[in-house]
């Protein structure tokens, strides 16, 4: 079946632009998470959704980062006034619930964001 | 907080050598811990898991025992291949009511196979 796709794969952007990243998850998948993978960083983990419901935001770097998820399905990660440090890969998984028991996650190819 | 330390790499071997990329990690509870493995121009894949300590995880070739006494996971596989190369990452997850299962990583280790 399908997995979990994003879009777009790259994105360049200038500094100060507004950037949108799309997380199409596997159906029927109700946890949702975002991670970002970055030279100086590794892997680390920004926010994660039981449904349309993100519990704790307080893993996005700053208030330049919002996201949202809408209908149990797509959701889609914002970052305004981009900046250099933002630069990094975008990732995105799904499980089948988050919580309870641990739960396989499913990631996708992600999205290189660029800020130049 | 949660933590996963790893070996840097990257680590470089001739095929069929024996590899081992070790793995320790600092919880507050009781995770599950997780070896991860991104081939080159592809998605982060799971390649083994372990729940509980002394489960032993294994996929490919590839094991790693869960060992709560030294609190590690290491990544072990007797005979490596070209194809194996890929960059490694260990994680643990602990079930959160505000992160889900949410993953911790290690920085990853980088295999190199020569044929």
């Amino acid at each position: 079946g399908a997995g979990v796709s994003q879009s777009p794969s790259n994105k360049v952007t200038e500094k100060g632009k507004d950037v949108e990243l799309r997380c199409d998850p596997i159906s029927g998948h109700t946890a949702l998470y975002w991670y970002r993978q970055s030279l100086g960083q590794g892997l680390e983990f920004l926010i994660y959704f039981q449904g349309n419901s993100a519990p704790d935001k307080s893993g996005l770097p700053s208030d330049r980062f919002s996201a949202e998820r809408t209908g149990g399905s797509v959701s889609t990660l914002t970052i305004q006034r981009t900046q250099q440090e933002d630069s990094a890969v975008y990732l995105c998984a799904s499980s089948p619930r988050g919580g309870g028991q641990t739960y396989e996650q499913y990631f996708g190819p992600g999205t290189r964001l660029t800020v130049t | 907080g949660d933590s996963v330390t790893q070996m840097e790499g990257p680590v470089t071997l001739s095929e069929e050598a024996f590899l081992t990329i070790n793995c320790t990690y600092t919880a507050t509870g009781y995770p599950s811990l997780f070896w991860y493995v991104q081939y080159p121009g592809e998605g982060l894949q799971l390649l083994l898991k372990a729940t509980k300590a002394d489960d032993k995880g294994s996929n490919k070739g590839f094991e790693a025992t869960y060992r709560k006494e030294t609190t590690s996971f290491h990544l072990e596989k007797g005979s490596v291949q070209v194809s194996d190369s890929a960059v490694y990452f260990c994680a643990l997850s602990e079930v959160n009511n505000n992160a889900g299962n949410m993953l911790t990583f290690g920085g990853g280790t980088r295999l190199m196979v020569k044929p």
